[in-house]
């Protein structure tokens, strides 16, 4: 079946650091990816996606790169503000199943 | 206007009360949701209707009871709480009726907490 594997543990980083959450995925036929964002007290909301191998989803100075030889969807950000302290899930569907499988999230500290 | 507005926010109760949280939304989606977050952050579905006709049904105790009035509704009846009951419950639609399955793009509400003393 489908899932979705995120690196473990909280991440705390300084402000203008540079973010990596690392994301792996199984699944059958050609799933499209996803990273959802959950600021606190909030429900998830989209974050950026991609549909295809190859494909670059991108937003808020957020990217992620949809690698099918490695399966992986790692999400970046080159500098990180305080405001981007939140959960992060990677999330997956395919065609043909009727859920969308989210990881584990992954919470995300900046502090100034 | 909300697009996916849950209520109550915040529910506090005892062990062996019966309660309900509602869920609108106005986005005109097809499909709802009700999905489980623990105090690890962990989201687990528990039930999806689309066009007011259950689609998922995860294992969850049957004491959980949804009920899906219109396609712009999704409430949650709980029976019988109990302490794991304890969560933030988030509702969700969207567009398409395969669950996500095409788009991906779930609109959450802000999500229920729910306390069980």
């Amino acid at each position: 079946g489908n899932s979705v594997t995120q690196m473990e543990g909280p991440v705390t980083l300084s402000e203008e650091a540079f973010l990596t959450i690392n994301c792996t995925y199984t699944a059958t036929g050609y799933p499209s990816l996803f990273w959802y964002v959950q600021y606190p007290g909030e429900g998830l909301q989209l974050l950026l996606k991609a549909t295809k191998a190859d494909d670059k989803g991108s937003n808020k100075g957020f990217e992620a790169t949809y690698r099918k030889e490695t399966t992986s969807f790692h999400l970046e950000k080159g500098s990180v503000q305080v405001s981007d302290s939140a959960v992060y899930f990677c999330a997956l569907s395919s065609l043909g199943n009727n859920r969308l499988a989210f990881g584990k999230g992954n919470q995300v500290v900046v502090i100034p | 206007d909300t697009a996916v507005s849950q209520t109550p926010k915040y529910l506090v109760t005892q062990m062996g009360n019966d309660k309900s949280i509602k869920c609108e939304q106005n986005l005109g989606h097809d499909t709802m949701y009700w999905y489980k977050q623990d105090s690890k952050k962990f989201l687990k579905i528990m039930f999806s209707y689309n066009n007011k006709e259950l689609i998922i049904n995860e294992t969850v105790p049957n004491r959980f009871s949804p009920k899906s009035p219109d396609k712009a509704h999704l409430n949650l009846h709980i029976n019988s709480l109990e302490l794991g009951d304890s969560a933030v419950y988030f509702c969700a639609s969207s567009q398409d009726g395969g669950g996500g399955a095409n788009t991906g793009e779930l609109f959450f509400g802000e999500g229920s907490r729910l306390t069980v003393l």
